[in-house]
């Protein structure tokens, strides 16, 4: 089975830009979780994604939105961007009852 | 709150030395599952091992161990005959359920150097 694929792998933005990450969670998973990581906050949840609905969401503000489609594909957006916001992007996908999550490479997004 | 500390910022050994990396936890919830993943330079998190709040029996994987011990919040990861290709960055981590949605808390890592 294919694992979790993340474009862009690397990202260079300016500050106010916005920016779209995509995520497709291994076949058959249908919940995907994003997360940011950084080196002064470490790895941060940022929200959920199950059949298409938004389960949860991280303390970040709504600048980070996100959406999930009928095929489980993943897409988070940052509007207005910030020095503050570069950090590597990890998207993760869980299988129907479990909770282990499966990690893709990243999307490392430098913001200028 | 739930917690997750990993005291241990940076541990250096030589090649085929054990060594263990310390995980403590806090959480108010009976049921929980607490992770460890790895992650390599390349960036992408490695799962490792998944334990649920019910089952404190150690686990051996070839040359990884897991001791698991509530009554102390700990859960503890052993490499056995370290590697150089061990060396990474490793993350603890608990998951936190709610309205059926998960969440990992993870610690804030252990960055394992392995010498040759």
């Amino acid at each position: 089975k294919a694992g979790v694929t993340q474009t862009p792998r690397y990202l260079i933005k300016t500050r106010g830009q916005q920016v779209t990450l995509s995520c497709s969670p291994i076949s058959g998973h249908r919940s995907v979780s994003w997360y940011q990581q950084t080196p002064g906050q470490g790895l941060q949840f940022l929200f959920e994604y199950f059949s298409e609905t938004q389960r949860n969401k991280g303390n970040f503000p709504g600048r980070f939105s996100g959406r999930q489609f009928s095929n489980s594909r993943s897409e988070m957006n940052v509007s207005t961007l910030e020095l503050g916001d570069s950090a590597l992007y990890l998207c993760a996908s869980r299988g129907l009852g479990t909770d282990t999550q499966y990690f893709g490479p990243g999307t490392r997004l430098t913001v200028l | 709150a739930q917690k997750v500390t990993q005291a241990q910022t940076e541990i250096s050994v030589v090649e085929k030395e054990d060594v263990t990396l310390d995980c403590v936890y806090e959480t108010r919830d009976t049921t929980y599952y607490l992770f460890w993943y790895k992650q390599p330079p390349s960036g992408e998190l490695v799962f490792l091992i998944r334990r649920n709040s019910f089952d404190e029996q150690n686990e051996i994987s070839g040359r990884y161990s897991w001791n698991f011990q509530k009554s102390t919040s700990s859960f503890n990861f052993t490499i056995t005959a370290s590697q150089v290709v061990d060396s990474a960055v490793y993350f603890c981590a608990l998951s936190e359920k709610g309205d059926s949605s998960y969440k990992l808390i993870f610690g804030s890592g252990t960055r394992l150097l392995v010498r040759p």
